[in-house]
């Protein structure tokens, strides 16, 4: 596609639901991050993955947050049993490369609110 | 330590002027250096991106480097009201899977 595309765009969840969230990067693009963004704040790095390999979920906060791109395209971030604290923008960047001197492009992202 | 500091701003500059964003990093493995750009509810965007030391110029942009410092910065000459966002410092990292990001600086350019 023409750039990278993310849905839904808002989710509300009561807490304790199991939320998934969709990125379809740009085609081709080998790279697929996954970063979470909360108000005022900086994007924080997830997760990444080279086509279908997960090399870094480092920064996945918790074992309820998962994430798979299982065929190197699409990417879906999988929250099981939401907490308050979840409530922010997920952003799924990607990059035609493998990551280095390589830019991002970000997706409009996936507001959760958790309530 | 956070990895990317930023001065959280907001900077307001009169329409015209020159608007100077600054940025630090702590790990100087850092390789490549970026600009975002991020209107209010909207998606970071790419302004610029540098990877050696000096300065890069993109019309009305110039990104700063000081590897020795550990030290980036962007210059927005002639500001327009229309630059008014949150602007993103990112950094990369030798291993190339992370790039952090700064907390970033909020530009009010004023009319």
């Amino acid at each position: 596609g023409a750039g990278v595309s993310q849905s839904p765009r808002y989710k509300v969840a009561k807490r304790g639901q199991d939320v998934a969230l969709r990125c379809d990067p740009i085609s081709g693009h080998v790279s697929l991050f996954w970063y979470q963004q909360a108000l005022g704040q900086g994007p924080e790095f997830l997760t990444y993955f080279q086509n279908e390999a997960q090399l870094d979920k480092s920064g996945l906060p918790s074992d309820r947050f998962f994430a798979e791109r299982p065929e190197g395209s699409v990417s879906t971030l999988k929250i099981q049993r939401t907490q308050k604290e979840d409530s922010a923008v997920y952003l799924c960047a990607s990059s035609l490369k493998r990551a280095g001197a390589n830019v991002l492009t970000f997706g409009a992202g996936s507001r959760l609110t958790v309530l | 330590q956070k990895e990317v500091e930023q001065n959280s701003g907001p900077l307001s500059v009169p329409e015209g002027a020159i608007a100077s964003l600054n940025c630090t990093y702590s790990d100087r493995g850092s390789q490549s250096f970026f600009w975002y750009r991020q209107y209010s509810g909207k998606s970071p965007e790419l302004i610029m991106s540098i990877y050696s030391n000096g300065d890069k110029e993109d019309g009305r942009f110039t990104a700063q480097l000081n590897k020795a410092s550990q030290y980036v910065s962007l210059l927005i000459r002639d500001s327009q009201p229309s630059d008014s966002a949150t602007y993103l410092c990112a950094v990369n990292l030798y291993n190339f899977n992370k790039f952090y990001f700064g907390s970033g600086t909020k530009l009010n350019v004023k009319p």
